[in-house]
């Protein structure tokens, strides 16, 4: 069965950092694109970066670029978002979702975790 | 680049059919068949229902079908039931940089 198991949210200040971890089973994490997408409280998803299975090709939205970096290991299966920076408007749950063959073919997501950026 | 447009809201009867648009532009909906749409119920992960305009995932209810017609694609979900009443989002590839956008969603309600 494939699962995708997100961790690492909470609560953080204004300025401060969070690493989130997306650690994934069932399939053969090193041959997927996988990505992570947000969506604040009561509001729509927002897609937020794509990171290629072998890493050499990372894309980020515009509202993160330069704040947030995505790596992986894929002998971990593991997926990271280090985010830095942070601000009231990422507060979100955050998703890790896996790409079926091109985007926005997003086929398994993990079931999300809450970051809030509050003083 | 702005979400694509979607109705905040749509309704229908148990065992009708509705239709959900997705607006966006030249340059992204009305340039690739790389749309797809997903169904969210309240504290759930999205859950996909369309990928590239018409093709159901394995295990998707064919109830679910996708269209597109120029710069607009479509969701429709005919034979309503209870347990359709959700949100609905639709997304787009945009280009190699920003890849992904996401419409701003619509709330189905089964009255």
């Amino acid at each position: 069965e494939v699962q995708l198991v997100e961790s690492g949210g909470g609560l953080v200040n204004p300025g401060g950092s969070l690493r989130l971890s997306c650690v994934a089973s069932g399939f053969t994490f090193s041959s997927y694109n996988i990505n992570w997408v947000r969506q604040a409280p009561g509001k729509g998803l927002e897609w937020v970066s794509s990171m290629s299975s072998d890493s050499s090709s990372i894309n980020y939205a515009d509202s993160v670029k330069g704040r947030f970096t995505s790596s992986r290991d894929n002998a971990k299966n593991s997926l990271y978002l280090q985010m830095n920076s942070l601000r009231a408007e990422d507060t979100a749950v955050y998703y890790c979702a896996r790409v079926l063959e091109r985007h926005p073919n997003f086929d398994y997501w993990g079931q999300g975790t809450l970051v809030t950026v509050s003083s | 680049q702005s979400a694509l447009t979607q109705p905040a809201s749509v309704s229908g009867s148990p065992g009708q059919s509705i239709t959900i648009s997705c607006t966006g532009a030249s340059s992204d909906v009305g340039r690739y068949n790389l749309v797809s749409w997903y169904q969210q119920h309240p504290g759930k992960a999205p859950k996909p229902l369309i990928f590239e305009v018409s093709n159901r995932p394995s295990g998707v209810s064919n109830r679910f079908s996708g269209s597109k017609s120029g710069n607009t694609a479509s969701l429709t979900i005919s034979g309503l039931q209870a347990e359709d009443e959700a949100d609905y989002y639709c997304s787009s590839y945009i280009n190699n940089r920003s890849l992904v956008i996401f419409g701003g969603g619509t709330k189905l309600t089964v009255l």
